[in-house]
């Protein structure tokens, strides 16, 4: 299977405790993202990386996130002292140089589902 | 400000009907749109985009309209199957062409 890849798929974790997720994107993708999505909601944005640049943060992403993508391949994002509002899917999609014919299309991964408890 | 977002929550269409799922947005320099399919478990799948040059666009039994004069954009399912079951997102670039805005979505279910 060569399309972006999580994780883990889930994660239970009880509060308090620090949390990390993986992400592997398509391999000839330099841009990589990460989405938050809650229960009945679309996904929303957190980070943006090109290559091994982290360009782009939201103010959802609060000081206990943090994001990593150290050689531009993989990425990492993880969570300190985790609460029960972090519960949600984490999901990571990817997207090649410059978009494809002015298309802005990303490859989303399965996600990882958190659950605080 | 920026806002993507759908009429519907949920759609209940008997197989074999055609499926209409609408999508209205507030920015009238919007000029890319997508559509994305999100079965249970699973993450976004892209299905068929549109830029704003253009008023339709056909896929293989998709096709997204955009109004530009209201902002608002629909996917057509023709012949919806029991496979097409899944929430159904809009979503568009943010200023930045980076990250992307998705609506909540709306689930579509096909009844045999």
């Amino acid at each position: 299977d060569t399309g972006v890849s999580q994780d883990p798929r889930h994660k239970i974790t009880k509060r308090g405790q620090n949390v990390t997720f993986r992400c592997d994107p398509i391999s000839e993708h330099n841009r990589l993202y990460w989405y938050r999505q809650t229960l009945g909601q679309g996904p929303e944005f957190l980070t943006y990386f090109q290559n091994e640049a982290q360009l782009e943060k939201s103010r959802l992403l609060s000081d206990r996130f943090s994001a990593e993508r150290p050689k531009g391949s993989f990425s990492t994002l993880e969570i300190q002292r985790t609460e029960q509002g972090d519960s949600a899917m984490y999901l990571c999609a990817s997207s090649p140089p410059g978009g494809i014919a002015g298309s802005y299309e990303q490859y989303f991964g399965p996600g990882t589902r958190l659950t605080v408890t | 400000g920026e806002s993507v977002g759908l009429h519907l929550p949920t759609l209940s269409v008997q197989e074999g009907d055609n499926s209409i799922i609408n999508c209205a947005y507030s920015n009238s320099a919007s000029d890319y749109f997508i559509w994305y399919k999100q079965e249970s478990g699973k993450g976004p799948q892209f299905i068929i985009d549109i830029r704003s040059n253009m008023d339709k666009r056909q896929g293989q039994r998709v096709t997204v309209l955009l109004n530009k004069t209201v902002k608002h954009l629909s996917l057509q399912i023709a012949a919806t199957q029991p496979g097409d079951s899944a929430v159904y997102f809009c979503a568009e670039p943010d200023t930045g062409r980076r990250a992307l805005t998705f609506g909540s979505g709306t689930r579509l279910q096909v009844q045999p």
